[in-house]
């Protein structure tokens, strides 16, 4: 079965302390992204990815990180969290033709 | 710049049928989207729609195009409660195919009363 699966589900952290969301595709898609939705705002894009090596920013990056060592995995790196980072956060995959995949999403609470 | 409006909220009563709007602004877009999250879920993809269709139907759902206005609409026949959700409408601006970037409505939360 196609799927994106992200993991932890749902997260309660503290000020500063880095923590990884990880993401992974088994649709061998090369185009991965992250969205954080919050209230009233919809889901904004945080970065993508175009393939292997290759990430770039979206409308919010500022406060995280990616990287895309190999096709089926996108982590999204907080290396000092702040609780404006509270939020849902949700990975996708696109493939050429194909709409967005999305994973089921990871609730973050930064306390 | 890019935007995408929809009302938040929208109540209709069980065999009703619902109607879900959006506006969009970038008129690049080839491609049109609407997605549902129920609550506590991810975000499933219902239907989406290119930018040369004015119309397209999938069992219950319709989709309506209109270029001109840059308006989206989803209508929903025979809504059932199990279509209580939040609606997202999405845009795919054409930046030469460069990013697949979807820009998404706030989402409308629909409220189907039995």
């Amino acid at each position: 079965e196609a799927q994106v699966t992200q993991n932890p589900r749902y997260l309660i952290t503290v000020t500063g302390k880095k923590l990884t969301v990880t993401c992974s595709q088994n649709m061998n898609h090369e185009y991965m992204s992250w969205y954080r939705q919050d209230p009233g705002l919809g889901l904004r894009q945080i970065y993508y990815s175009m393939n292997v090596e290759v990430t770039d920013k979206g409308d919010v990056p500022e406060g995280y990180k990616v990287s895309r060592k190999e096709k089926r995995n996108f982590p999204l790196i907080l290396e000092s969290p702040s609780p404006n980072q509270t939020s849902l956060y949700f990975c996708a995959t696109k493939g050429q033709g194909t709409g967005y995949t999305f994973g089921s999403g990871t609730r973050l609470t930064v306390v | 710049g890019e935007d995408v409006e929809q009302s938040l909220f929208l109540s209709v009563r069980e065999g009703d049928s619902s109607v879900i709007n959006c506006t969009y602004t970038d008129s690049s877009s080839t491609y049109l989207y609407w997605y549902k999250q129920e609550p506590g879920a991810g975000l499933q993809l219902l239907t989406y729609i290119f930018s040369n269709m004015d119309m397209k139907q999938d069992q219950r759902l319709t989709v309506l195009l209109n270029k001109k206005d840059k308006h989206l609409s989803l209508r929903i026949a025979d809504t059932q409660t199990g279509d209580s959700a939040i609606y997202f409408c999405a845009e795919m601006p054409n930046y030469g195919g460069a990013t697949n970037k979807l820009i998404f409505g706030t989402g409308t939360l629909l409220a189907v009363q039995p």
